[in-house]
């Protein structure tokens, strides 16, 4: 089935790195994304990766891929309190259309 | 990037009535859109893909002749929740698909309350 799980929560100090993981089921997913929501807004597309690829950088964010063990996780480095969030992580499938399946997401919390 | 916004962004309405929620792309056309469901603290859950002139897809468990979908040009789905009861509340998410990006966008969201 398809099924996509990450930790509900993190904490970390202003300044430091944020690591967010996420595991996930489907073998035959093309791409893997972390979106942001903010309360009570919608989902901002933070940064994805293509299945084929173990890692790609954007700015304080890193994105690392173990295909083989269908982990996906998100770095954050520098976390500012503004990064304070939910992020979810999600997978598209293939033949699926473009369906996307969503974590639960994990609420990162700053500490000034 | 591209817009999709949601008309309203919150909405309480009494048990029984109907409720119609607006998902438009402002500055790209969509033939695919997607209609979500957000419990508190949870993810999103996906109700539906809506298709540009032809019948919207549900997922499994996800009732068509509650929820009524509507995709009747390139820019605009409605969704609309029929005969609405207080478990029918909460936080729904449209997004829509630019195929030239291969990005799905997503709609601020739309808090429901039924009292």
């Amino acid at each position: 089935g398809e099924d996509v799980e990450q930790s509900l929560f993190l904490s970390v100090r202003e300044g430091d790195s944020s690591v967010i993981n996420c595991t996930y089921t489907d073998s035959s997913s093309t791409y893997l994304y972390w979106y942001k929501q903010e309360p009570g807004a919608g989902l901002q597309l933070l940064t994805y990766i293509f299945s084929n690829m173990d890692m790609k950088q954007d700015q304080r964010l890193t994105v690392l891929l173990n295909k083989k063990d269908k982990h996906l996780s998100l770095r954050i480095a520098d976390t500012q309190t503004g990064d304070s969030a939910i992020y979810f992580c999600a997978e598209s499938i293939r033949g699926g259309g473009f369906k996307t399946i969503f974590g639960a997401g994990t609420r990162l919390f700053v500490k000034a | 990037g591209a817009v999709v916004s949601q008309h309203p962004s919150r909405v309480i309405c009494k048990s029984g009535t109907s409720v119609k929620i607006e998902c438009r792309s402002l500055d790209f056309q969509a033939t695919t859109m997607f209609w979500y469901r957000q419990f508190p603290k949870q993810s999103l859950m996906l109700m539906a893909t809506s298709n540009e002139g032809s019948k919207a897809t549900y997922e499994q468990g996800v009732e068509k002749d509650k929820f009524l979908i509507n995709h009747a040009s390139l820019t605009l789905s409605t969704l609309t929740v029929t005969s609405a009861h207080p478990e029918d509340s909460s936080f729904y998410i449209c997004s829509a698909l630019r195929r030239d990006v291969n990005e799905q966008f997503f709609g601020p969201g739309t808090r429901l309350t039924v009292l």
